[in-house]
């Protein structure tokens, strides 16, 4: 089965705009969860869609969003970038409640 | 979910036995202990898990304490590839998520630095 795919996976944004991350997940997996990865708070975790719906949200500001598709497929969208949002941004599918297989990640540079 | 605590890095030689610990002594009785590993700027990368006893696959073994509070990873032969941030974390159980996938919460995880 082929693994978890994200694009792009490098991206340059200047602040103020905004960026459409993309992740795919495994064949027959439903549940698709975020996280970014940042040198000084680590790894956090951002939302979760399942059967397009958001099961679960962490602590992140509303320009933070994402959303899933019938396909399983899910993009998370960052409005109005700030310097702090440059970060390495995972995706990570499964079947619901089971094992999190991640993917290689989109590594965002705000300027 | 149960908090987790280990070393901040390792040292190994190429070939030994790495045994990384991990503390988990708030762990629940529907909570599963995870590890995952991160080589530099790549996703995190699944590596084993398990519940009570002791597990193995053809990445590493993973022994959990009796009381279920520790738990070490063995990786049998480590090479410079195993060189990474292995990441211990406890989530709870699939069936108990309310149908929901559970998060992951990352720590800092150990460093482990596998030397020729």
């Amino acid at each position: 089965k082929a693994g978890v795919t994200q694009t792009p996976r490098y991206l340059i944004k200047t602040r103020g705009q905004q960026v459409t991350l993309s992740c795919s997940p495994i064949s027959g997996h439903r549940s698709v969860s975020w996280y970014q990865q940042t040198p000084g708070q680590g790894l956090q975790f951002l939302f979760e869609y399942f059967s397009e719906t958001q099961r679960n949200k962490g602590n992140f500001p509303g320009r933070f969003s994402g959303r899933q598709f019938s396909n399983s497929r899910s993009e998370m969208n960052v409005s109005t970038l700030e310097l702090g949002d440059s970060a390495l941004y995972l995706c990570a599918s499964s079947t619901v409640g089971e094992t999190q297989y991640f993917g290689p990640g989109t590594r965002l540079l705000v300027l | 979910d149960a908090k987790t605590t280990q070393p901040p890095s390792m040292d190994c030689a190429e070939g030994r036995a790495a045994n990384l610990p991990c503390n988990h002594s708030t762990i629940s009785g529907n909570e599963y202990v995870y590890w995952y590993r991160q080589i530099h700027s790549q996703g995190p990368q699944y590596i084993i898990h398990g519940l009570k006893n002791n597990e193995t696959n053809e990445m590493a073994s993973l022994i959990i304490t009796e009381d279920r509070k520790s738990s070490t990873l063995i990786l049998p032969h480590a090479t410079l590839r195993d060189t990474a941030v292995y990441y211990c974390i406890v989530r709870v159980a699939g069936w108990e998520s309310g149908g929901s996938n559970y998060k992951l919460t990352f720590g800092k995880g150990t460093l482990l630095t596998v030397n020729p």
